[in-house]
């Protein structure tokens, strides 16, 4: 069985500030891929990255990066000098292929308020 | 391309009634699957199918049909509607070579 946790229910910060949101997950499968998903005010899901298994490369993109580490099986998002738009939920998705299911599990969410 | 659509946006159903969401994809995607998402629970996978004809439950099925009879279509029925079945309904699909799901606006429905 597959497992998403997103310690950190809700993270408030003052725009300009820099935020990590932590995610660690369980699974046995060798193969697998983990997910960050955006969810707005406006209710819709926004994909943002995807990772595989066997790439441990991290990746900045703008103001975002992600840092994968499967030694610790945890898959962070940072967000630097955080604006009001990045007000949102983020979840932390895993999809173990071995089976070939493509099902994703969530985490449970970090709702992220960035203060003006 | 119109991506992945959901109707209705809004339903609001007495206890007992039935009814299907619709779920729609235009981009020859051989994965659809149904997702709830609850307060403070994240998504949990209803039912999903790996192409037309093939379906299988998912972690929170029961109360719930899905049938696939096109690449297209995947709709989900509500046999007999309960208050716990008050969330909002995401629709997602993916391919073999994009790896990502890609999501619906949802349906929220409220169960009285």
């Amino acid at each position: 069985a597959q497992k998403v946790t997103q310690a950190q229910t809700e993270i408030s910060v003052v725009e300009k500030e820099d935020v990590t949101l932590d995610c660690v997950y369980e699974t046995r499968d060798t193969t697998y891929y983990l997910f960050w998903y955006k969810q707005p005010p406006s209710g819709e899901l926004v994909f943002l990255i995807r990772r595989n298994s066997f790439d441990e490369q991290n990746e900045i993109s703008g103001r975002y990066s992600w840092n994968f580490q499967k030694s610790t099986s945890s898959f962070n998002f940072t967000i630097t000098a955080s604006q009001v738009v990045d007000s949102a939920v983020y979840f932390c998705a895993l999809s173990a292929t071995d089976t070939g299911r493509r099902a994703l599990t969530f985490g449970s969410g970090t709702r992220l308020q960035v203060q003006p | 391309n119109a991506g992945v659509t959901q109707t209705p946006k809004f339903q609001v159903l007495k206890t007992g009634q039935s009814m299907t969401l619709q779920c729609a994809q235009d981009m020859n995607h051989e994965y659809m699957s149904w997702y709830r998402q609850d307060p403070g629970m994240g998504l949990r996978l209803i039912h999903y199918s790996v192409g037309a004809g093939i379906t299988d439950q998912g972690e929170v099925p029961n109360g719930y049909n899905v049938s696939r009879s096109t690449t297209e279509d995947f709709p989900l029925r509500l046999l007999s509607a309960a208050p716990s079945q008050t969330s909002v309904y995401f629709c997602a699909s993916s391919s073999g070579l994009v790896i990502e799901q890609f999501f619906g606006p949802g349906t929220r429905l409220t169960v009285l």
